[in-house]
């Protein structure tokens, strides 16, 4: 097993640019989510599935769209990148009533 | 006033000690889960509970559903043990609510 697998690890973009962070997971999880870590700020969820074809907004959706077309992947999209935009982002899945979450690396974005 | 709250926020230690990290919520929550985050950033799960008291070699936690409060306890601290702890509640729909996490250090 793979675990979760989050890429690009690192990604400077300009303000307006789009781009895709990936994220797959091979455990047949059901849940996974988007997050974004701020100093001080502590983790807030973004957009979260519980299933293929199931995703809901979180705490902060706004500037990002998610898809579930697989049980695999739960991409998460910045369609025209902003400043407030730069974080580090985390993806993880899950078994759902079961506890245990499985975190990627972590994919820090840098908007200038 | 964040549904988490998490104390203390830095917290100092000696190799050995015991020591309690306290998570207190606002909201109705259907579990709540403890995780670890390293130095390097990396992110691992320690517990999920909803009721009671739940033991994983040092690690100790507890939650009080009517009190709205759970502590993570670490026996004979190390070291090792230094990174940042962090609450998180679980509502309704799987979402997730995260405190700001503790910062743990373990001097030898």
């Amino acid at each position: 097993n793979a675990g979760v697998t989050q890429t690009p690890k690192f990604q400077v973009l300009k303000t307006g640019q789009s781009m895709t962070l990936q994220c797959a997971q091979d455990m047949n999880h059901e849940y996974m989510s988007w997050y974004r870590q701020d100093p001080g700020m502590g983790l807030r969820l973004i957009h979260y599935s519980v299933g293929a074809g199931i995703t809901d907004q979180g705490e902060v959706p706004n500037g990002y769209n998610v898809s579930r077309s697989t049980t695999e992947d739960f991409p998460l999209r910045l369609l025209s990148a902003a400043p407030s935009q730069t974080s580090v982002y985390f993806c993880a899945s899950g078994l759902i009533n079961t506890g245990e979450l499985f975190f990627g690396e972590g994919s820090r974005l840098t908007v200038l | 006033k964040n549904e988490v709250e998490q104390s203390p926020q830095n917290l100092t230690a000696q190799e050995g000690e015991f020591i309690t990290i306290n998570c207190s919520y606002s909201v109705g929550i259907s579990a709540l889960h403890w995780l670890q985050q390293h130095p390097g950033g990396g992110i691992v799960s320690l517990f999920m509970l909803s009721s009671g008291k739940k033991k994983h070699g040092r690690l100790i936690a507890t939650i009080n559903i009517q009190e709205k409060h759970s502590s993570l306890h670490i026996t004979a601290s190390h070291p090792r043990d230094s990174a940042v702890y962090i609450c998180a509640v679980e509502t309704s729909g799987s979402r997730l609510t995260f405190g700001e996490g503790t910062q743990l250090t373990v001097n030898p």
